[in-house]
Parts: C-alpha cells; sequence; structure tokens
C-alpha cells in the first residue's frame, strides 16, 4: 500500500481555483488514486479517482503525471461550503483502503 | 439507494457495558469496513469484511469484536471499553470485486462515549 503525502493545510478565498497535491513514490503499478472530502462529524465522501493522465467530474478534475508518484486534486471555484478535510489515497484492486492524514482545506469569504 | 445507514447516532457506555453499533447497506456491496476515528484525526482502519468473511484486522483489542451475519449488515460489538475508546466509529461498503477498484461508500457514523 503506498504512503501518501500531502500537505496539512490549506487555505483559499470563496472563488478561486485550489489545487491540493498528493505525493507517493512508491506507488504501485495496480494502485488507483482517490479523493475523498470529509466535513466535521460526517463520513468522507467521494470525490474524484484515476489512474493516469486527467479526469474530470463535476465538481472536481485530478491530474497524474506520466511517471504517476504524485497527483493533483483542483477544485475549481471554491465556496464556503468547501471547507473541509480532503484525503489522498493509493490504493490497488483490494479492499485495503488507509487513510493517510488528509489537507484541512479553510475558504474564506 | 446509496446510502451506509448506520445506528446508534450516539452512543453512551460505562466501562463495564456491553453493546453493539450497527451498520446496513443495500447497495449489493460485497466489501464492509469499520474505521475510528479521533478528533481532528484520519480515520483509522479497524476490520475489513469481504464476502461476509474477515479479511482484515488491523490488530485491534478483543473488546472489539466484529461480525457480519449477512452481506448488507455488519455489526460491532463492544465490551470492557476504554475512556481512550471514545471516538467517532464510521462503517463503509464498496463493491469488493477482485480486480475493480471502486469508491467507497460512508456512513455517518456513531459517536461514542466511554464514561
Amino acid at each position: 500500500l503506498a504512503k501518501t503525502t500531502q500537505p496539512v493545510s490549506m487555505d483559499s478565498y470563496e472563488g478561486q481555483e485550489v489545487n491540493i497535491t498528493c505525493s507517493h513514490n512508491n506507488i504501485a503499478t495496480n494502485d488507483y488514486i482517490t479523493w475523498y472530502q470529509q466535513f466535521p462529524s460526517q463520513g468522507p465522501r467521494f470525490i474524484i479517482q484515476g489512474y493516469k493522465t486527467k479526469v474530470t467530474n463535476e465538481v472536481a478534475s485530478l491530474f497524474i503525471p506520466a511517471d504517476r508518484k504524485s497527483s493533483t486534486l483542483s477544485l475549481p471555484r471554491v465556496s464556503l461550503s468547501d471547507t473541509a478535510v480532503y484525503y489522498c489515497l493509493a490504493r490497488g484492486n483490494n479492499n485495503d483502503m488507509r487513510f493517510g492524514a488528509g489537507t484541512r482545506l479553510t475558504v474564506k469569504p | 439507494d446509496t446510502e451506509v445507514t448506520q445506528t446508534p447516532k450516539h452512543l453512551v457506555m460505562g466501562m463495564t457495558n456491553k453493546k453493539s453499533l450497527k451498520c446496513e447497506q443495500h447497495m449489493g456491496h460485497r466489501a464492509m469496513y469499520w474505521y475510528k476515528q479521533k478528533a481532528k484525526k484520519p480515520p483509522e482502519l479497524m476490520f475489513v469484511y469481504s464476502y461476509e468473511k474477515l479479511s482484515i484486522n488491523e490488530s485491534v483489542p478483543s473488546r472489539f469484536s466484529p461480525e457480519c451475519p449477512n452481506s448488507s449488515l455488519l455489526n460491532l460489538h463492544l465490551h470492557a471499553l476504554q475512556p481512550e475508546d471514545s471516538a467517532l466509529y464510521l462503517c463503509a461498503s464498496s463493491q469488493g470485486w477482485t480486480g475493480m477498484n471502486t469508491e467507497a461508500f460512508f456512513g455517518q457514523g456513531t459517536r461514542l462515549t466511554v464514561v
């Protein structure tokens, strides 16, 4: 299971784009990169998942370079309600799903 | 239905009590998980069931006893807990098919306080 490293915290302002980078130097060939969002006293919620290049959905984009040793979650035009903890996981095709320390994002008015 | 339902939402128990946490999903998922989360910390994996069999036990103390009666239900039996076991207990499920890497759905958690 690849260890992931993220910034402990980030601040942003409403309307800005936020990019959170995750390092996973020892990622395995079978590992996917998955991001979750968690609000206080709630369970984590899936945001996006990818294997390589770029993935986009209605809430975020995920950029994974060719060497796959890092990935960047991009949140366009954040709002106050995006204030949360964001977790990056590098997970293989099994059920071993462990969370790293996460990044605490604070969006200010 | 993409919900994972956990009951109760809150639980206060004494150190000599026996209680159970319950988790239910009806998405046909075959992998179910228990996590423990302390304040301002990430969720910590405790147990994973795959096709109703315990596949991961993260050296959790025996005062926590998981049970998977069927593919939709997951229980966590609690006995002789300590105050430091007070935390948010999260249940999750995912499709669990070998070779498939799919998103996991989490319940809202049970806030446990041991007094």
